[in-house]
């Protein structure tokens, strides 16, 4: 399979503090993408980040990729409970019409 | 902008039955649009990839005959779960790639239909 791992599975935290998940993958990859995905809702897109790209904000996001270990990084800052969902990364190819391949997902809780 | 429908948002069927979910770009033409199913508490699978006016691409293991797509235009495409049996209840989401003024490389993704079959 070509689907990605993701670490951890589920973070718990408090609000104000900052919550890191990682992401590791397995074959080249074209761009990597992060989602959020509140209980039983679609998905909505966060940012994405190009292979020759290491480093990435929007916002409270930042995003890292290093390509010669094949992993990525989400940090959100200052966390509030509405941060709180499932966090997907998603790594995209140039071939096969750009389809992604998500990653097994971190859930976060923020606490108040 | 860059927003994606389906209808419907829940089906609960009976065992044998067939169920047409679809899938719309609402403010954009999406050239590929892909559907995904998920199961509680996991990841999105990749179970096809339909371009417009084109057979759809299944990925390994997909059973064809019980997945119809159809990508009759450039805002909708359709999956049918035929005879659908308990096992085939969960979460079925599209997403929807093409001009919509930010990067090709980004899949909008509509709101997912939950199907329960008893």
């Amino acid at each position: 399979s070509q689907q990605g791992e993701e670490d951890p599975q589920a973070l718990s935290i408090q609000e104000g503090e900052n919550a890191t998940m990682n992401c590791s993958y397995k074959t080249s990859i074209n761009n990597l993408q992060w989602y959020r995905q509140n209980s039983g809702r679609g998905l909505v897109h966060l940012i994405l980040i190009r292979s020759n790209e290491r480093e990435k904000h929007s916002g409270r996001l930042r995003v890292t990729l290093d390509t010669s270990k094949k992993s990525s990084s989400l940090l959100i800052t200052a966390s509030r409970a509405a941060d709180t969902a499932s966090y997907f990364c998603a790594t995209g190819f140039s071939g096969g019409y750009n389809k992604l391949i998500f990653g097994a997902g971190t859930r976060l809780a923020v606490h108040p | 902008g860059a927003v994606v429908s389906q209808h419907p948002s829940w089906v609960i069927c009976k065992s044998g039955t067939s169920v047409k979910i679809e899938c719309r770009s609402l403010d954009f033409q999406a050239t590929t649009m892909f559907w995904y199913r998920q199961f509680p508490k996991q990841s999105l699978m990749l179970m096809a990839t339909s371009n417009e006016g084109s057979k759809a691409t299944y990925e390994q293991g997909v059973e064809k005959d019980k997945f119809l797509i159809n990508h009759a235009s450039l805002t909708l495409s359709t999956l049918t779960v035929t005879s659908a049996h308990p096992e085939d209840s969960s979460f079925y989401i599209c997403s929807a790639r093409g001009l919509a003024g930010g990067s090709t490389d980004t899949q909008y993704f509509g709101p997912g239909t939950r199907l329960t079959v008893l």
